[in-house]
């Protein structure tokens, strides 16, 4: 059972702009334990899109952006093309269940 | 470019343990900057960290997993293990080896998972 609490889908025409929420808690993200977003493609493992709340590996577009304000976070997509339909998942740390912590999974479909 | 492959068997009985193997290529097991772990997806519970090791042999598990999962490592062959007993239907879903690294405390890269299913 994920703490972390994101919007099961999201959904937006080509070049346009979504957003997906994670919401967590003051034992996580409230707590100032980074956040990083992995992207997951359709029958692949999970990769990592953007390090300690608002980073972006090398390689990932900058359409991909990310945020983190009190006891949330958020993944930006803007001008969303059609290959970034995937599930997104958040991740963070709890200090309660001393455990590395995941949020439930968005769907984003390109309309 | 680092790499990670899962192996091990794709079903295992109730009661029985699972056993999985990472082979690291591309980078060592021995780098001080790096843990290396388990994570495992399931349709019912999401992404759950199953625990990281170090080279050394030191572990960090997740507390409700912990007394039934092992992690160890052999570094002559650049590999690291899972262990977890006493497995029931609930433990069925695809396990992914991780990087997990420490200074930034993100997970990077995954291997392309592995699914184990639990069945009699």
């Amino acid at each position: 059972q994920s703490v972390l609490t994101q919007p099961p889908s999201v959904s937006g025409a080509p070049g346009q702009r979504v957003t997906i929420s994670c919401t967590g808690t003051s034992s996580n993200i409230g707590a100032n334990f980074d956040v990083h977003w992995f992207q997951q493609l359709p029958g692949t493992a999970p990769k990592l899109l953007i390090y300690n709340n608002n980073n972006r590996p090398s390689g990932v577009p900058d359409r991909f952006s990310g945020s983190k304000s009190g006891t949330s976070a958020s993944l930006a997509i803007t001008g969303l093309q059609a290959e970034d339909e995937a599930d997104y998942y958040c991740q963070s740390y709890d200090s309660s269940l001393s455990a590395y912590v995941f949020g439930t999974g968005t769907k984003v479909t390109v309309l | 470019q680092l790499q990670l492959q899962e192996s091990g068997p794709g079903l295992v009985k109730p009661s029985e343990t699972l056993s999985l193997t990472c082979n690291v290529s591309g980078g060592s097991i021995t780098s001080s900057s790096d843990h290396w772990g388990w994570i495992r997806q399931s349709p019912g519970k999401g992404l759950e960290w199953i625990g990281d090791m170090y080279y050394s042999g030191s572990t960090d598990l997740k507390p409700s997993l912990k007394s039934r999962v092992t992690i160890s490592v052999d570094t002559s062959k650049n590999q690291f293990s899972l262990k977890l007993t006493s497995v029931t239907a609930a433990d069925t879903a695809v396990y992914y080896c991780v990087r997990h690294d420490l200074v930034g405390d993100w997970f990077d890269p995954w291997g392309q998972g592995t699914l184990v299913t639990v069945s009699s």
